[in-house]
């Protein structure tokens, strides 16, 4: 079945590093691709999306492109914030007439930034 | 524009109680999921409502779990009786429609079962 693998966390990185939170996944036909954040205290929100092979979603400084040929999605930020601490999921949901909309998370990645 | 609500925020039972959480999405949203996440995992999908059908239930125990969406708008999740392992929080998720649109997620309930 279709599934997403992120890599582990916690990640720690200290104010101005540049981030990379790994991404992969496994999937039929074309899949839309999604990553969400959750703030201390907040819920779930959407971070980014790219619906396509070779789309470049971005959002306040992150970036993800979808790339099919290594069936991943990961997620970057040039220069990250205390800000931006965070746990961070990646998802997708099924392309095509399937689509219905259910999305398939993984396990999420905790991200600290420390000044 | 009001987001999701969910209530109650926490909840703490004993096993083999019963217990419900109340989902109202945002106004004019079709579509409305219910996840649960365990501590240290993604949300999971447990049923999906459009308008008041369900689309998917297939990783909903239904042996012990119910959920209904009277009138197509609001949304109630209940537990009967409650396990150990039901101890998670549950997400109510709200869309205008199916497909690859932003869900967008209210606060989530809290359940602990002692």
């Amino acid at each position: 079945g279709n599934s997403v693998t992120q890599m582990e966390g916690p990640v720690t990185l200290s104010e101005e590093a540049f981030l990379t939170i790994n991404c992969t996944y496994t999937a039929t036909g074309y899949p839309s691709l999604f990553w969400y954040v959750q703030y201390p205290g907040e819920g779930l929100q959407l971070l980014l999306k790219a619906t396509k092979a070779d789309d470049k979603g971005s959002n306040k400084g992150f970036e993800a492109t979808y790339r099919k040929e290594t069936t991943s999605f990961h997620l970057e930020k040039g220069s990250v914030q205390v800000s931006d601490s965070a746990v961070y999921f990646c998802a997708l949901s099924e392309g095509g007439s399937s689509n219905t909309g259910k999305l398939i998370f993984g396990q999420g990645t905790t991200l600290q930034v420390k000044p | 524009e009001a987001g999701v609500a969910q209530s109650p925020r926490y909840k703490i039972i004993e096993k083999r109680q019963s217990v419900a959480f109340w989902c109202n999405p945002i106004s004019g949203h079709a579509t409305l999921y219910w996840y649960q996440q365990i501590l240290g995992q993604g949300p999971k999908l447990l049923i999906q409502f459009q308008n008041n059908g369900v689309v998917d239930d297939s990783q909903l125990p239904k042996d012990r779990f119910s959920a209904e969406r009277l009138k197509g708008v609001d949304s109630t999740l209940k537990i009967q009786p409650a396990k150990l392992e039901d101890s998670a929080v549950y997400l109510c998720a709200s869309t205008p429609s199916g497909g690859a649109y932003e869900q967008y997620f209210g606060p989530g309930t809290r359940l602990t079962v002692t």
